[in-house]
């Protein structure tokens, strides 16, 4: 069946550092893919998606590819800020199969 | 768009007692929602999936009589925990998905629920 693994954590790092966080999957054909936030208490948020091979997503700094050769979708950001520190988890479209989660806490 | 609450935010019951657990899509039609229940720094467990007017499908390990869960309309699904228990206690989080944006679930604050 579908699944995703994610890299895992914690992770620490200090403010304005740079920031990858691994994704890959296994699925049936091409989902779309997901990565979500989870700060502190709260649900979930949408923080980027990527619908097709090769797209891009963005959002706050936040990018992901979508690497069909790789199966693949590592979020990246280049300068990492305190109020960043949350749990990220990626997911695949349909049931939405969810990642670990990959708890990151920003350091001043 | 496409906001979802959940009510109560928090909830802490005696054991043996019900709670009930609403889950609302406020600004679009919700075609199928969806139940999750988490544990403290881990990832979200799917319990089940209810589609508007049909019985839920519930995940494999997840005992349906005992969270009980009702799709009454396309705003609305409710999650009931029946006779409650301590190892009932966790943070359960709704998400909602519409016919048009059919592969993105939209999620709700989640309800914190302890069983004293």
């Amino acid at each position: 069946g579908d699944s995703v693994t994610q890299m895992e954590g914690p992770v620490t790092l200090s403010e304005e550092a740079f920031l990858t966080i691994n994704c890959t999957y296994t699925a049936t054909g091409y989902p779309s893919l997901f990565w979500y936030v989870q700060y502190p208490g709260e649900g979930l948020q949408l923080l980027l998606k990527a619908t097709k091979a090769d797209d891009k997503g963005s959002n706050k700094g936040f990018e992901a590819t979508y690497r069909k050769e790789t199966t693949s979708f590592h979020l990246e950001k280049g300068s990492v800020q305190v109020s960043d520190s949350a749990v990220y988890f990626c997911a695949l479209a349909g049931k939405s199969t969810f990642g670990d989660g990959t708890t990151l806490t920003v350091k001043p | 768009g496409a906001v979802v609450s959940q009510h109560p935010s928090w909830v802490i019951c005696k054991s043996g007692t019900s709670v009930k657990i609403e889950c609302r899509s406020l600004d679009f039609q919700a075609t199928t929602m969806f139940w999750y229940r988490q544990f403290p720094k881990q990832s979200l467990m799917l319990m089940a999936t209810s589609n508007e007017g049909s019985k839920a499908t519930y995940e494999q390990g997840v005992e349906k009589d005992k969270f009980l869960i009702n799709h009454a309309s396309l705003t609305l699904s409710t999650l009931t925990v029946t006779s409650a228990h301590p190892e009932d206690s966790s943070f359960y989080i709704c998400s909602a998905r519409s016919g048009r944006a059919w592969n993105e679930q939209f999620f709700g604050p989640g309800t914190r629920l302890t069983v004293l």
